[in-house]
């Protein structure tokens, strides 16, 4: 079973930009959650996704935003970049809860 | 709210050592427990959980001992080896009727050495 892909892995930015990450769970997962990974803040939930619901958002500006599609794909998106945006971008999927979350390898955003 | 406290990094320790990584949870509710492991390079693996008090869980050779009493959750293992050096995170999980994320700690940078 392939596990949980990430694309891309690699993103270079400006600040002011916008950028959209994209996260294709493992199959027959229908939750998929976002996480942002810092030297600083460690790893922060951003928001939780299942059967295109979003279930639970963390604290994070309105400019993080994300959707789940009916095939449980799902993508984040941030917009006008900043250079504190600048992180490991991290997705999980989930069969059910409570089982435990899958991770990807993460999308490394770099804004300059 | 809830919140994770591991010993700051990073730890160094010779080939077959004893490891110890302490973690203490504060949580609303009852938590389950986990460490994940980082690779260089790699998202998290979930190394071992555990759901209720004096759950253990073990893997790899790791164990962790879920302690409602002092609310900690140490990983241990008794002989490292260099395959170990990685990040190491201790985390918690309290599933409402809502939706389910995991609270992390900071992580732990452990590199072993020959």
């Amino acid at each position: 079973k392939a596990g949980v892909t990430q694309t891309p892995r690699y993103l270079i930015k400006t600040r002011g930009q916008q950028v959209t990450l994209s996260c294709s769970p493992i199959s027959g997962h229908r939750s998929v959650s976002w996480y942002q990974q810092t030297p600083g803040q460690g790893l922060q939930f951003l928001f939780e996704y299942f059967s295109e619901t979003q279930r639970n958002k963390g604290n994070f500006p309105g400019r993080f935003s994300g959707r789940q599609f009916s095939n449980s794909r799902s993508e984040m998106n941030v917009s006008t970049l900043e250079l504190g945006d600048s992180a490991l971008y991290l997705c999980a999927s989930m069969a059910e809860r409570g089982s435990p979350l899958h991770f990807g390898n993460g999308t490394r955003l770099t804004v300059t | 709210g809830n919140s994770v406290t591991q010993m700051e990094g990073p730890v160094t320790l010779s080939e077959e050592a004893f490891l110890t990584i302490n973690c203490t949870y504060t949580a609303t509710g009852y938590p389950s427990l986990f460490w994940y492991v980082q690779y260089p390079g790699e998202g998290l693996q979930l190394l071992l959980k555990a759901t209720k008090a004096d759950d253990k869980g073990s893997n790899k050779g790791f164990e962790a001992t879920y302690r409602k009493e002092t609310t900690s959750f140490h990983l241990e293992k008794g002989s490292v080896q260099v395959s170990d050096s990685a990040v190491y995170f201790c985390a918690l999980s309290v599933t409402g009727a809502g939706s389910y994320q995991l609270t992390f700690g900071k992580g732990t940078k452990l590199s072993v050495i020959p």
